[in-house]
């Protein structure tokens, strides 16, 4: 499974974008790239999934380069309400499933 | 049923007892997993079922851990002689069946926060 790398943490302020950038240099080429985002007391959340180029939906974008290494999730104007902690994430379905394994996640802060 | 439910929500313990976690995962989604979560940590992998079976139980941590899905659908995750490194929240997914192509989607219940004195 590939490991990510994303910072521990950002702060944002209402109604800016906001950008978290993943790292996956081991991505395999059946990999896909999944988002999370976690409330306190509540279980993760998907986002959003892609495998190259971009995919946008009503919450956010992905945005994967050609090399596929990394990714960056886009929270366009975001309110205090997106204060959550986004977790990366890359692996693919297959025979015997996908584990999903996730990291420590990115905590965004959103700012009055 | 609508979403992943998890009961009980909070369960206190003494060290040393048994303890039991439910899962009811969505209607329909043959695909169900354990995870532990400690605070401020990412969710730790414990256990996935595909079906009846465990697909994978490599993330449980030693064998007072146990979880079962007799049916396909309903799991238990079960603690034998809880230890106070138990304490953790412990969270519940589910999602169909295994794409041919992508990744599996999942969706996550509110988790059982465990305490063990």
């Amino acid at each position: 499974l590939a490991k990510t790398t994303q910072p521990i943490s950002m702060d944002s302020y209402e109604g800016q974008e906001v950008n978290i950038t993943c790292s996956h240099n081991n991505i395999a080429t059946n990999d896909y790239i999944t988002w999370y985002q976690q409330f306190p007391s509540q279980g993760p959340r998907f986002i959003i999934q892609g495998y190259k180029t971009k995919v946008t939906n009503e919450v956010a974008s992905l945005f994967i380069p050609a090399d596929r290494k990394s990714s960056t999730l886009s929270l366009p104007r975001v309110s205090l309400s997106d204060t959550a902690v986004y977790y990366c994430l890359v692996g693919a379905a297959g025979t015997g499933g996908f584990k999903t394994i996730f990291g420590a996640g990115t905590r965004l802060f959103v700012k009055a | 049923g609508a979403g992943v439910s998890q009961t009980p929500s909070n369960k206190v313990t003494e060290k040393g007892k048994y303890v039991e976690l439910r899962c009811d995962p969505i209607s329909g989604h043959t695909a169900l997993y354990w995870y532990r979560q400690s605070l401020g940590q990412g969710p730790e992998f414990l256990i996935y079922f595909q079906g009846t079976g465990a697909a994978d139980d490599s993330g449980l941590p030693n064998d007072r851990f146990f979880a079962v899905r007799p049916e396909g659908s309903v799991s238990t995750l079960k603690i034998q002689r809880t230890e106070r490194g138990d304490s953790a929240v412990y969270l519940c997914a589910s999602s169909p069946r295994d794409s041919s192509s992508g990744a599996n989607v999942l969706t996550f219940g509110a988790g059982s926060r465990l305490t063990v004195l």
